[in-house]
């Protein structure tokens, strides 16, 4: 069965700093996708970031970035230029690229930005 | 406008009740989830379906029962057998080979 490990249940970081988010995961499959997803207070779901596990490219979106390694199973989120409205808690989660396409999360990493 | 909606957005229950939780989209998604998500513990999938009249079983399915009757519904029953509903329930949908879009929420409590 596939997992996906997030080892940090918490990370602050100062404003305008960078800050890095570890997320690990499990599979025997070779076509997936890996994706980051933020909840803030709302409690609303939104998606941060994805990629495709064929893809070598590492994925960006503005001050959003990932660190995918393949081979080591590990898929890291980068904050560039941390702001206040990224404080939420980050889920990672998995997805098989066929099939019933359920996704599979992490337990989470509660952000906090200090002014 | 688009999207998904869940309600009502809290529910309270007295124990040994059914309860049932909405939600609904208007984006033509074929594939709908049910998560359940507590303190520390992420998402869990409690039921999904891929197509009308089609549903399967998740991780956590116990104590909860699905219908799929159109497209654009899929309601969540907490049934009297599922022993510790106070969490959140969260509803999502998603096209082929697509991303998950999530509604907002609903906040269950058992009284």
């Amino acid at each position: 069965a596939q997992t996906v490990t997030q080892s940090q249940p918490e990370m602050s970081v100062q404003e305008a700093e960078t800050v890095t988010l570890s997320c690990t995961y499990d599979t025997s499959e070779s076509d997936y996708y890996l994706f980051w997803y933020k909840q803030p207070p709302s409690r609303q779901m939104i998606l941060v970031i994805r990629q495709e596990a064929y893809k070598q490219q590492n994925a960006t979106e503005n001050r959003f970035s990932v660190n995918f390694q393949k081979a080591a199973k590990s898929f890291s989120l980068k904050i560039s230029d941390s702001q206040l409205g990224d404080a939420a808690m980050y889920f990672c989660a998995y997805r098989v690229n066929f099939g019933n396409e359920k996704l599979t999360f992490g337990t989470g990493t509660r952000l906090t930005i200090i002014p | 406008d688009g999207g998904i909606t869940q309600s009502p957005k809290y529910l309270f229950r007295k124990e040994g009740q059914n309860v049932t939780l909405s939600c609904e989209q208007n984006l033509n998604h074929d594939a709908m989830y049910w998560y359940r998500q507590d303190p520390g513990q992420g998402l869990r999938l409690i039921y999904y379906s891929q197509i009308v009249n089609d549903f399967q079983k998740g991780d956590i399915a116990e104590g909860y029962s699905v219908s799929r009757e159109k497209k654009e519904s899929f309601p969540l029953t907490v049934t009297s057998a599922q022993k510790n509903p106070t969490a959140f329930y969260l509803c999502a949908t998603q096209a082929l080979r697509d991303e998950q879009f999530f509604g907002p929420g609903t906040r269950l409590t058992v009284l």
